[in-house]
């Protein structure tokens, strides 16, 4: 168990729906990220968070949109859901955002959009 | 910009054989690298990581050693077992600012009795 929190651990929706996906980070982590994962594209970095602030963005598309609260948990969501958007999305957090501290990944939310 | 290439699978094997997973990386001046490990219905889990040339990273029989001069991070272990069975990922870290991780596409490991 990495202490990473994450629900739901599957959701199915209908295109065209908005889902939100929940991140609870280890105690302690000040540092949330949002990754996805699908088959033809690997794993792909979407936003990070650094205590409560939008620290990087990658390949995040304009219907997806995060934030992180002030009790630390994060949530990502999803809009205008289409087929393509399947896939497994993860959490992961830190204790900072520097490049030596250790990423904990959680167990990921599996959408799939039909 | 930052990427990492790992040979693509899956790399099938029989138990205690010996196991090398390429990975290669490009990246800006000198990034940290990791390998992570998923097993099937989990998340990724770190394996081993390397923080500067040379460096050599191991665990659970693991390991992999940062190879400057060659770019390369190639995971190895000298006898593999069913259990070893998984997803695994080479990244890279930029070791300045904040950065995030950024992963090969995974090369699935298969250990056969």
């Amino acid at each position: 168990d990495s202490g990473v929190t994450q629900t739901p651990k599957h959701l199915i929706t209908a295109t065209g729906q908005r889902v939100t996906l929940r991140c609870s980070p280890r105690s302690g982590d000040l540092s949330v990220y949002w990754y996805q994962q699908s088959l033809d594209q690997g794993l792909q970095f979407l936003i990070q968070y650094y205590n409560g602030e939008e620290r990087a963005k990658g390949n995040i598309l304009e219907r997806f949109s995060a934030q992180q609260f002030p009790d630390l948990h994060s949530e990502l969501n999803l809009s205008s859901l289409e087929l393509g958007d399947s896939a497994l999305y993860f959490c992961a957090s830190s204790v900072d955002a520097g490049s030596n501290t250790e990423a904990f990944f959680g167990q990921g939310t599996r959408l799939t959009v039909v | 910009g930052n990427s990492v290439t790992q040979m693509e699978g899956p790399v099938t094997l029989s138990e205690e054989a010996f196991l090398t997973i390429n990975c290669t990386y490009t990246a800006t001046g000198y990034p940290s690298l990791f390998w992570y490990v998923q097993y099937p219905g989990e998340g990724l889990q770190l394996l081993l990581k390397a923080t500067k040339a040379d460096d050599k990273g191991s665990n659970k029989g693991f390991e992999a050693t940062y190879r400057k001069e060659t770019t390369s991070f190639h995971l190895e272990k000298g006898s593999v077992q069913v259990s070893d069975s998984a997803v695994y990922f080479c990244a890279l870290r930029r070791n300045s600012g904040y950065s995030t991780l950024t992963f090969g596409k995974g090369t699935m490991l298969l250990v056969s009795p």
